[in-house]
This record gives C-alpha cells, structure tokens and sequence, in this order.
C-alpha cells in the first residue's frame, strides 16, 4: 500500500460546479497537510497548508483534514477554466520536533470545462 | 526573476549515455531538493541538500549523482542512463527552519528527460 493514495482522475467539470479532491494516506505521523496545483509543463505551486484537522478556507478554495479517518479534502466553488490542471496532495510526517520530507500523493487531474 | 531555474528544459539521448540537469535558486534557501516526475505525475523525491549537504537519498540507484556546489546550486549528474530514466526532473528549494523539511517548496519548471 502506497503512503499516500489520490484517485488520479482524470475529472472532468463544468464551469461553476464545486469540486471535490480526496487523498488517504496510512502513515499517522503524518501532521501537516498540503495541497501542490501544477499546470501542465509547469512545476508544482503550494496552494493551501494546514497543520491540524478541520477545514481551512481561502477564496474559493477550502481544505479539509480528518486525521481519524486519515482523510484529506480540497474543495473548488465555483470552479473555473483556470483551475485546469493537476492537483497533488502532500503531507509531512513530525518526527520529535522536526518536520520530515514531504510525500506526494499521485495527482488528479481536473478539466474545468467552460 | 526566475526563482528556481534548471536547464536543460528538454533532454533526448540514447541509452548507456551520461547527461546533467543543473539547477540554480536565488531565494535564499538553504534546502534544495531532487524530484522525479513519472508519466503517471507521481512525484518522489530524489535527493536533498541542506547548506552543500546530503540529508536526504532516497533508493535511487548508484548512476545518478548530486553535487551541490554551494547553496544556490544543486546539479544532477546521471550515468549510463537507461529506459526507465524518462521521466520530468524537478528541482526545488525550501527554506527549513531548525531542520523542519515541510517548509513551502519552490519548484522549477522541471527537465524533461527522453531516453531512447
């Protein structure tokens, strides 16, 4: 089982729906949570971060993290063209008092159709 | 500016040949990271240097070779490249803090490697 597991899509929308990406991971040191958009042929861009379980909300762009479940969550509103492309979770494992590298999830891909 | 910059941005060779990416941040960090981008997007890490250090070698077999010249420079070196060596190669950087590694990454827009 990988650490960190995405259905890689490819999801496809039209213009203003919400969308939906999940990740679930296993590792429970794991204690911070990342949302990475890339374009294509670009390189991956940090979107949102939270270190806790909740939500966390920026725009139209809110992230949800269930550490019990091991059930991570980014949610679209009001989803453009623009956010065409590939999302990839991440996570960072705490180990003492230090963060560790961070592992990707796979990717999905989302086509926002106008 | 470019923060994180690599080149070559398009790499096509042969098998059993011995190519460079080099990659170059004027952020100021002190972290700088490998990542290998398969067609299926899924990014690993590599290779991480803190300060011209190696702290970070994943399996990642013998012919690929980091060298870090100081700390705005982190190159990758890779020998008798092979099939399975096509791939997106992505350099980035991060600041860490007190060791932390889960600091924001700054990604170039990666090196992508043919080999045929």
């Amino acid at each position: 089982q990988k650490e960190v597991e995405q259905d890689p899509g490819p999801l496809s929308v039209p213009e203003g729906a919400i969308v939906s990406l999940n990740c679930t991971y296993s590792n429970s040191a794991f204690q911070y949570f990342m949302w990475y958009r890339q374009y294509s042929r670009k390189g991956p861009e940090l979107l949102m971060y939270t270190y806790s379980s909740g939500n966390k909300e920026d725009g139209r762009f809110t992230a949800q993290v269930d550490k019990s479940s091991k059930y991570i969550s980014l949610f679209i509103r009001d989803s453009q063209p623009s956010d065409s492309a590939t999302y990839l979770c991440a996570m960072s494992a705490l180990r003492g008092t230090s963060y560790d590298k961070v592992i990707f999830g796979p990717g999905t891909s989302l086509s926002v159709i106008p | 500016d470019t923060a994180v910059s690599q080149t070559p941005k398009y790499l096509v060779t042969q098998m059993g040949n011995d190519k460079s990416i080099k990659c170059e941040q004027n952020l100021g960090h002190d972290t700088m990271y490998w990542y290998k981008q398969d067609s299926k997007k899924f990014l690993k890490i590599m290779f991480s240097y803190n300060n011209k250090e190696l702290i970070i070698n994943e399996t990642v077999p013998n012919r690929f070779s980091p060298k870090s010249p100081d700390k705005a420079h982190l190159n990758l070196h890779i020998n008798s490249l092979e099939l399975g060596d096509s791939a997106v190669y992505f350099c980035a950087s991060s600041q860490a803090y007190s060791g932390n590694l889960s600091g924001e990454l700054f990604f170039g827009e990666g090196s992508r490697l043919t080999v045929l």
